[in-house]
């Protein structure tokens, strides 16, 4: 069974830095493309990164280009989010998920505000 | 950036009924589109890929159709827990994009 378990959400000032962390498990991490997908509240969801299996592409939506960050480590079937510059308009839950979204997380709440 | 516009905003249907419901993309996708469905408090859940796949454990009831820029998503006989948002998303290109959803709920 495909599990997807997020965490390192919280609350972060605006212009503050958060780093999320998605632990995987019940597939063979390093074959899959990796996403984050975050979901403002009361509202629809937003692709955020995604990284390819090696980690040699990446790509972002254009709101957090140039202040977030995705990686990986696939010897410890885990996959990272940096976040920094944030802003009140990234205060969201935050969604692991597995491909372009095949298999998601529970999610982990972050929410930037003074 | 492909827009994806997802219609009607609200579905209102009465259990049993069948429901359709509808996502057009700004371009053509071919068939790199998904359906999900998202209940209050929980994560999405894959329902269709590839315009008309169903996904692992997904009933029969459940069914997609359409190819480049029109697809449907089709709920053949409404149960309680099919009341919930739905979404499209294209995985065609980057960035991919997600519908803004279809609340379907009970008539």
């Amino acid at each position: 069974e495909v599990q997807l378990v997020e965490s390192g959400g919280g609350l972060v000032q605006p212009g503050g830095s958060l780093r999320l962390s998605c632990a995987a498990s019940g597939f063979t991490f390093s074959s899959h493309w990796m996403s984050w997908v975050r979901q403002a509240p009361g509202k629809g969801l937003e692709w955020v990164a995604n990284i390819k299996q090696d980690g040699s592409e990446k790509y972002y939506v254009d709101s957090v280009k140039g202040r977030f960050t995705v990686s990986r480590d696939n010897a410890k079937n885990s996959l990272y989010l940096q976040m920094s510059s944030l802003r009140a308009e990234d205060t969201a839950v935050y969604y692991c998920a597995r491909d372009w979204a095949v298999d998601w997380g529970q999610g982990t709440l972050v929410t930037v505000s003074s | 950036e492909i827009v994806m516009t997802q219609s009607p905003a609200t579905l209102s249907v009465s259990p049993g009924e069948r429901a359709t419901l509808s996502c057009r993309a700004s371009q053509s996708l071919s068939s790199n589109l998904a359906w999900y469905h998202q209940k209050a408090g929980q994560a999405p859940r894959l329902l269709i890929y590839g315009a008309s796949t169903r996904a692992t454990g997904i009933p029969a009831r459940f069914s997609g159709s359409g190819s480049g820029a029109e697809f449907t998503l089709t709920i053949s006989s409404l149960q309680s827990e099919d009341f919930a948002v739905y979404y499209c998303q294209q995985y065609y290109d980057w960035p991919y994009t997600f519908g803004q959803g279809t609340k379907l709920e009970s008539k």
